[in-house]
């Protein structure tokens, strides 16, 4: 079983819609978590922490389920510069990190 | 900003070449690792080190190795490149030590293809 699974997509989706990924994790000693974003043929960059109790940053909402072991990102009112992979990264610890492979988003105009 | 710099952004070498990919940082980052990026298999973590001539295996470590010298500097090499290699690499430092909430800053990737 992988350490770290999500969907791979793609996801469509019009400008202005709503789009949400989860991503599920196997080991629930996992300490910290967070989302990447990667353009095409461009490196990851962090898009946020996702933290215990949720946090927002702007449009973008992430949320962390302990109990059922996912977390998830939320993007309201997409726009078309949304469009990129989206790497979930769990760290369960002394420099353990596992990367989803990744959630590719298109937005349409 | 955080610079992480790569040395090539395209390689290409024979089977059996020795291949070496540099990698150089200019935060003064404790960690560097290096990752390979394979479509559906997402990141997966070769080698990383935590201070200057330390190094640990990740989770591919074979037909891989690694060089710390200095703290700026990380090396990846590849003793005999095979074309099961052929893959984008990045080399990524974050500023913590053995933190859980440490952020990655990656480099721009070194697209290898072995012939």
């Amino acid at each position: 079983r992988k350490e770290v699974e999500q969907d791979p997509g793609p996801f469509n989706v019009p400008e202005g819609a709503t789009v949400a990924f989860n991503c599920t994790y196997s080991n629930s000693a996992s300490q910290s978590f967070f989302w990447y974003r990667q353009d095409c043929r461009k490196e990851p960059k962090l898009l946020m922490s996702v933290y215990s109790s949720g946090n927002e940053d702007g449009r973008f909402t992430a949320q962390l389920n302990r109990a059922s072991q996912y977390i998830s990102l939320l993007i309201r009112d997409s726009k078309l510069s949304d469009s990129a992979t989206y790497l979930c990264v769990v760290n369960t610890g002394a420099n353990n990190l596992f990367f989803g492979t990744g959630t590719r988003l298109t937005v349409i105009p | 900003d955080v610079k992480v710099t790569q040395s090539s952004r395209y390689l290409v070498k024979r089977t059996g070449e020795k291949v070496f990919l540099e990698c150089v940082q200019d935060m003064d980052h404790e960690n560097m690792f290096w990752y390979r990026q394979d479509p559906g298999l997402g990141l997966r973590l070769i080698y990383f080190s935590y201070d200057v001539k330390m190094k640990e295996k990740g989770d591919i470590p074979e037909g891989y190795s690694v060089s710390r010298e200095k703290k700026e500097r990380f090396s990846l090499i590849l003793e005999s490149a095979s074309t099961n290699q052929t893959s984008m690499y990045l080399c990524a430092s974050s500023p913590r030590l053995r933190a859980t909430n440490e952020k990655l800053f990656f480099g721009s990737g070194t697209q290898l293809s072995v012939l």
